[in-house]
Parts: C-alpha cells; structure tokens; sequence
C-alpha cells in the first residue's frame, strides 16, 4: 500500500464550481501535511500547510482528519487558473533526525472548463 | 533572488553511459533534497544533505547513483551506466534548514531520457 494515496483523476469541473479533493496517508505518526500545487512540465509549489483545525486562503480550504488520516482540499468558485495537478505530502514521523523529507501522492489531475 | 536552479533542463543519452545533473539552491540554504518523478506519479524522494553531508540516501534506488555536495552549496546527482528505467525529472529543493516547517522550494528539474 502507497504511504499517500489520491484519486488521480481527472477532475474535470465547470468554471466557478467547487472541487473537493481527498487524500489518505498510512503512517499514523506523521507529522505535517500540505498540498502542492504542480502544473504541466513545471516544479511543484507549495499551496498550503494543513493543520488539524483547518486552514483557508482565500478559496481554498485545506482540513485534517487525524483519526480516519486522511486529507482534504476544497476550491471555491474555480478559476480557468486553478487547472493543475495538486499533489497531497506528507512528512512521516522522524527516521533520522532531522530529514523532512516529503512523501508524494501521486497527484490528482484538475482542469478548469470554460 | 534567484531560485533554484537545475543545469541541463534536459538531458538525452544512451543506455550504459554516465550522466550528471546539477543543482545550485536558493543561497543561504542549508538543505538540499534530490526527488524523482516519473510520468503520472508524485516525486519519490532519493537522497537529503544537510550542509556538505549525506544525512539519508535511503532513497537511492541502487549502487548506480550517487549525489555530492562537498561545499554544502551545489549538489551534483550521478548517474552510472544509465537504463531506460532512470527516465524521468529529477527534481532538487532546498530549505532554509531541514525542519518541517521550512518550506521546501523546488527547482524546474531536469529532464532525462535514457534512448
């Protein structure tokens, strides 16, 4: 079983609709979530941090399920913009001090249609 | 400032021969992270330095790879007798220090395509 897993998609959604996205990891020790954001044949971004009360900026809102360990994005009034893959990562619980390495899902495939 | 940056963008070799990707992070950045990601998947991570270090290579998929960074700035990936399989963007990041809440920033990639 995958240490992160999404739903790759694609998410293909009307022009100011709202998407959610969900994404379960294994480790229950993990330690920090967040969502990135990647587009086509470009470096993933940093979107947002999640944390166990939920979190929003703007549009979107990013909320933790600790006990069913699993993550969720929602875009508000999506914007022909917001077309992307948004990746779910997760730092798990400390094998070597120090090491944040971040642990990929696959990424689920959003477009935005006119 | 600048970014990450990551030298070639692309890379086109044949199997067997020996390759090297290069990556300079943000300055003042003491973490350096080597991912890799295949088309469709997420970045898989392969190797983090803190400073001049290896601190886990635990990512490296086999003998064949290997990565330095002996001023604890600009990092170099090699690849030996490459395969097919290597095909994909080999992503660098770096990170103020190695702590969670220190963004990691992530630079274009490199391509590479084994013929």
């Amino acid at each position: 079983r995958k240490e992160v897993e999404q739903d790759p998609g694609p998410f293909n959604v009307p022009e100011g609709a709202t998407v959610a996205f969900n994404c379960t990891y294994s480790n229950s020790a993990s330690q920090s979530f967040f969502w990135y954001r990647q587009d086509c044949r470009k470096e993933p971004k940093l979107l947002m941090s999640v944390y166990s009360s939920g979190n929003e900026d703007g549009r979107f809102t990013a909320q933790l399920n600790r006990a069913s360990q699993y993550i969720s994005l929602l875009i508000r009034d999506s914007k022909l913009s917001d077309s992307a893959t948004y990746l779910c990562v997760v730092i798990s619980a400390r094998i070597n001090f120090g090491n944040e390495k971040l642990t990929f899902g696959t990424g689920t495939r959003l477009t935005i249609i006119p | 400032g600048a970014g990450v940056s990551q030298t070639p963008s692309n890379k086109v070799t044949e199997k067997g021969k020996y390759v090297e990707l290069r990556c300079d992070p943000i300055s003042g950045h003491t973490a350096l992270y080597w991912y890799r990601q295949s088309l469709g998947q997420g970045p898989e991570f392969l190797i983090y330095f803190q400073g001049t270090g290896a601190a886990d290579d635990s990512g490296l998929p086999n003998d064949r790879f290997f990565a330095v960074r002996p001023e604890g700035s600009v990092s170099t990936l090699k690849i030996q007798r490459t395969e097919r399989g290597d095909s994909a963007v080999y992503l660098c990041a770096s990170s103020l220090t190695a702590a969670g809440r220190n963004e990691q920033f992530f630079g274009p990639g490199t391509r590479l395509t084994v013929l």
